[in-house]
């Protein structure tokens, strides 16, 4: 059975600060790694993928995967009220796996 | 970015009605789609994977005569829910696979369906 965690959270940082967010993954054989924002009552929207160890950054947001550790975060600088949301981090396996979702709440 | 439609975006019926649900890749060709679910407060859950000119792939627990898939062609495929009943009032949520540039899931807005 293939999984992905993350903590569910909530998660709550002062607007400004970097919120971390973070998400195991089961299966070593994974390739491809997204993380997708959802807004209360709203679908999934792509943020980044990754497929290769190190870090992706694109505007305020940097994911970063350690194939060795199974292991994918995502980072959002200077965050900001309208990145209060659930974050999920998924896995590609044909289908995508993914985890529980962590909810982040930013604080003016 | 691809985008990704569906329609209608809310639908309200009556219980034992069918309700047909499309979903349009706008921008791109989607050999394989994806159905999802989600309940308040919960997790999507995948229903099926939907394969162009082919039968869909449901996943355990989901009953593919009450969900009926059908992917005629590289940009659309529907999702009708037959008898419908109050228990499947939920969001339902179509994806579209990118397969020629990034292998990337993009999700549709979602259709709230209420079932009275």
């Amino acid at each position: 059975q293939k999984e992905v965690e993350q903590n569910s959270g909530p998660l709550s940082v002062p607007e400004g600060a970097i919120a971390s967010l973070n998400c195991t993954y089961s299966d070593r054989g994974s390739q491809s790694f997204f993380w997708y924002r959802q807004y209360s009552g709203k679908s999934p929207e792509l943020i980044m993928f990754i497929y290769s160890n190190g870090d992706k950054e694109d505007g305020r947001f940097t994911a970063q995967l350690n194939k060795a550790s199974q292991y994918v975060s995502l980072l959002i600088r200077d965050s900001q009220p309208s990145d209060s949301a659930t974050y999920l981090c998924a896995v590609s396996g044909g289908k995508l796996i993914f985890g529980q979702g962590t909810e982040l709440s930013v604080k003016p | 970015g691809a985008v990704v439609s569906q329609h209608p975006s809310w639908v309200i019926c009556k219980s034992g009605t069918s309700v047909k649900i499309e979903c349009r890749s706008l921008d791109f060709q989607a050999t394989t789609m994806f159905w999802y679910r989600q309940f308040p407060k919960q997790s999507l859950m995948l229903m099926a994977t939907s394969n162009e000119g082919s039968k869909a792939t449901y996943e355990q627990g989901v009953e593919k005569d009450k969900f009926l898939i059908n992917h005629a062609s590289l940009t659309l495929s529907t999702l009708t829910v037959t008898s419908a009943h109050p228990e499947d009032s939920s969001f339902y949520i179509c994806s579209a696979l990118d397969t020629a540039s990034t292998d990337t899931q993009y999700f549709g807005p979602g259709t709230r369906l209420t079932v009275l």
